[in-house]
C-alpha cells in the first residue's frame, strides 16, 4: 500500500524558517518523480514544486522567488521541502504527492499544517 | 501564462442526478496532462481522471472525463451521496503545474 506520511509543519514567525518532510513507503520511491502542494485555509489547491526521480531535475511555482528548496533522499525513501523567510500567505496544509507517468498525482499524503504568524 | 477557469463555482444537486463539472483553459493544452481531482472537507485531494478520460485507479465508472484542445468536461453520471465534494482540474505546461480554482457540488 502506497502511503505517503508529511512532518515538520508547526507554527512560525514570519521570516522564519522550517523544513518539511515526507515518508514515503509501499512503493519504489527512486523511481517516481515527486511533488509539493499546498492549501491555503478554505482555499484552493496551489502546486509548490516538484523534483524528478534521481532529484536532477527540480521546478518551483513562480510565486514562491527562490525561498523553497525542494530536495529527496532516496536511500531513506523522504522528500523535504525547506522552507525560508516565511510570509503569512505561505500559511496552509502542504501536501506531498507522487507523479505518474504524465504528471498526474496519484497518491497525497494527509497533509502538514503550516502557520507562519506573530 | 495559462490560466484554469472552472465552472460553475457552485453546483447544487440532488443524489441520483447528473452533474457536468466544465475546466476551461486561457490557450490550448495538451489533453495527455489534463487531470480532474475529488477533495472532501479535511482531506487531501485524490485522483479522479489523468489524460482527460483514463480514470485513475478504483474510481468508479459513474466518473468520466472528456474534452480537447481548452475546453474540458468532468461528468458524474449519478451522484451518490460520497460524491458532494469540491473538484478541481489540473494541467502540466512549461514545467509548471496549474490546478483551477475549483468546483463545489453540494446538496440542492
Amino acid at each position: 500500500e502506497v502511503q505517503l506520511v508529511e512532518s515538520g509543519g508547526g507554527l512560525v514567525k514570519p521570516g522564519g524558517s522550517l523544513r518539511l518532510s515526507c515518508a514515503a513507503s509501499g512503493f519504489v520511491f527512486r523511481t517516481y518523480t515527486m511533488n509539493w502542494v499546498r492549501q491555503a485555509p478554505g482555499k484552493g489547491l496551489e502546486w509548490v514544486s516538484t523534483i524528478s526521480s534521481s532529484g536532477s531535475y527540480i521546478y518551483y511555482a513562480d510565486s514562491l522567488k527562490g525561498r523553497f528548496t525542494i530536495s529527496r533522499d532516496n536511500a531513506k525513501s523522504s522528500l523535504y521541502l525547506q522552507m525560508n523567510s516565511l510570509r503569512a500567505e505561505d500559511t496552509g496544509v502542504y501536501f506531498c504527492a507522487r507523479g505518474d507517468d504524465y504528471g498526474e498525482h496519484d497518491y497525497w499524503g494527509q497533509g502538514t499544517l503550516v502557520t507562519v504568524s506573530s | 501564462e495559462i490560466v484554469l477557469t472552472q465552472s460553475p463555482g457552485t453546483l447544487s444537486l440532488s443524489p441520483g442526478e447528473r452533474a457536468t463539472l466544465s475546466c476551461r483553459a486561457s490557450q490550448s493544452v495538451s489533453s495527455s496532462y489534463l487531470a480532474w481531482y475529488q477533495q472532501k472537507p479535511g482531506q487531501a485531494p485524490r485522483l479522479l481522471i489523468y489524460g482527460a478520460s483514463s480514470r485513475a485507479t478504483d474510481i468508479p465508472d459513474r466518473f468520466s472525463g472528456s474534452g480537447s484542445g481548452t475546453d474540458f468536461i468532468l461528468t458524474i453520471s449519478r451522484l451518490e451521496p460520497e460524491d458532494f465534494a469540491v473538484y478541481y482540474c489540473q494541467q502540466y505546461v512549461n514545467s509548471q503545474f496549474i490546478f483551477g480554482p475549483g468546483t463545489k457540488v453540494d446538496v440542492k
